[in-house]
């Protein structure tokens, strides 16, 4: 069984610039999650999707940073624009049964 | 507010030395527990989960955990670690909220 697919996995942009990240989840994972990991803190939960509607983005910066899953399967998280403080591993989960997640690999990005 | 909060951020330990990597979760988290592993440059992987049923939980790869509802804590224990086991442990638990991650390293 394939797993969670992430990319790219390492992106460097100078701030202000906009960026963009795509998950591919395990095939028949309605639920997928995106995640921010800040080095040296756990992961924090940005948007959770149920098939290609939200569940949860409270705590999604929304003037700077969208996600969509349009047919329900893969997904994209924009950043527009990146400021410093978005360098971090941003991290995609999927599910089946909304308890156990599979994590992706992540993708890095620094902003400069 | 709900929270989980890793006692250690980091754990030195000598190989083959037992190990407990500490974990608290606040009360109004609702009581599905987790631990993973997150090796260099690699994703999170699932190691233990308690649902429900019996407050141990054990992994394959000889770690175990307990839930203790009244201390509200799944501390994380290996009675016997390895250089292999050297990686970032993090606890989570309710509605997809993680602790600040363990770092434990195991050294020969």
């Amino acid at each position: 069984e394939a797993g969670v697919a992430q990319s790219p996995r390492y992106k460097i942009i100078e701030k202000r610039q906009s960026v963009a990240f795509w998950c591919n989840p395990i095939s028949g994972h309605a639920t997928l999650y995106w995640y921010q990991q800040i080095l040296g803190q756990g992961p924090k939960l940005l948007i959770q999707f149920q098939n290609n509607g939200v569940v949860d983005d409270s705590q999604l910066p929304k003037d700077r940073f969208s996600a969509e899953r349009l047919k329900g399967v893969d997904s994209t998280l924009k950043i527009q624009p990146a400021k410093l403080e978005d360098s971090a591993v941003y991290l995609c989960a999927s599910s089946l049964d909304q308890v156990e997640q599979y994590f992706g690999p992540g993708t890095r990005l620094t902003v400069t | 507010a709900q929270s989980v909060t890793q006692l250690d951020s980091q754990v030195p330990v000598f190989e083959e030395a037992p190990v407990e990597l500490r974990c608290n979760y606040s009360s109004s988290v609702s009581v599905y527990l987790f631990w993973y592993v997150q090796y260099p440059n690699q994703g999170l992987q699932l190691l233990l989960k308690y649902l429900s049923g019996s407050t141990l939980v054990e992994s394959i790869n000889g770690f175990e955990a307990e839930f203790n509802k009244s201390q509200t804590s799944f501390h994380l224990r290996k009675p016997s670690v390895h250089i292999s086991d050297t990686a970032e442990y993090f606890c989570a638990g309710g509605k997809l909220i993680f602790g600040q991650g363990t770092e434990l390293s195991v050294k020969p």
